[in-house]
């Protein structure tokens, strides 16, 4: 299941800084929010979610921000660690019974 | 370990040749998914299977079919293979058939197919 080789940005930060990954969201409609985290060997894994209703939620040391008016959605990641290296997704739920993926984004923890 | 299991976790064949990759859900999950994800498409929705029965469709080529068993194992075959059928290949589950609200998908560790 790794992610190695995907053509990806990435984000680049110190041990201990806080991270912020961008996603930007294609449907309007789109009334519920997942931010999955993907590990090199695994599967994606569900990190936290966000209904349209709400504009900020927060998890263990993760925030994540949703604007419908610009259809942007963000997850911070407060005092990052190595061990969040990993390529981070995020998915809306369309309506139809799928989720669509974001492309996705490589972050690379430095010690 | 996800509970959701995917075999093989390794494929490679030939072009034109005909594979089939299986999913095990989750324990109590009744719905499973097919992703691909490839070096330039990232995670694109393939099929969804709920009970046994295709629930929905995404861009699923008609060489791909799936199917979900009474046991609720499911099955992708790909058939007269291409070189751009590389890819992962996951699979999730969930609870219920609809995606909502809190139905959150849990992925299983993927199979990868390379065609030479």
């Amino acid at each position: 299941g790794e992610s190695v080789g995907l053509h990806l940005p990435t984000l680049s930060v110190q041990e201990g800084d806080n991270s912020i990954i961008n996603c930007a969201y294609s449907n309007s409609a789109s009334d519920y929010f997942i931010w999955y985290k993907q590990e090199s060997g695994k599967g994606p894994q569900f990190i936290i979610d966000i209904r349209s209703n709400m504009d900020k939620r927060q998890g263990q040391r993760v925030t994540v921000l949703l604007n419908k008016t610009v259809k942007h959605l963000s997850l911070q990641i407060a005092a990052t660690q190595p061990g969040d290296s990993a390529v981070y997704f995020c998915a809306e739920n369309t309506g139809f019974q799928k989720l669509v993926f974001g492309t996705g984004t490589r972050l690379l923890v430095s010690p | 370990d996800s509970g959701v299991t995917q075999t093989p976790k390794h494929l490679i064949t030939a072009t034109g040749q005909r594979v089939t990759l299986r999913c095990s859900p989750r324990s109590g999950d009744l719905s499973v998914y097919w992703y691909q994800q490839s070096l330039d498409q990232g995670l694109q929705f393939l099929i969804q299977y709920y009970n046994g029965e295709e629930r929905a469709k995404g861009n699923i080529l008609e060489r791909f079919s799936a199917q979900q068993f009474p046991d609720l194992h499911s099955e992708l075959n790909l058939s007269s293979l291409e070189l751009g059928d590389s890819a992962l290949y996951f699979c999730a589950s969930s609870v219920v058939g609809q995606l909502e609200g809190a139905n959150v998908l849990t992925f299983g560790a993927g199979s990868r197919l390379t065609v030479l």
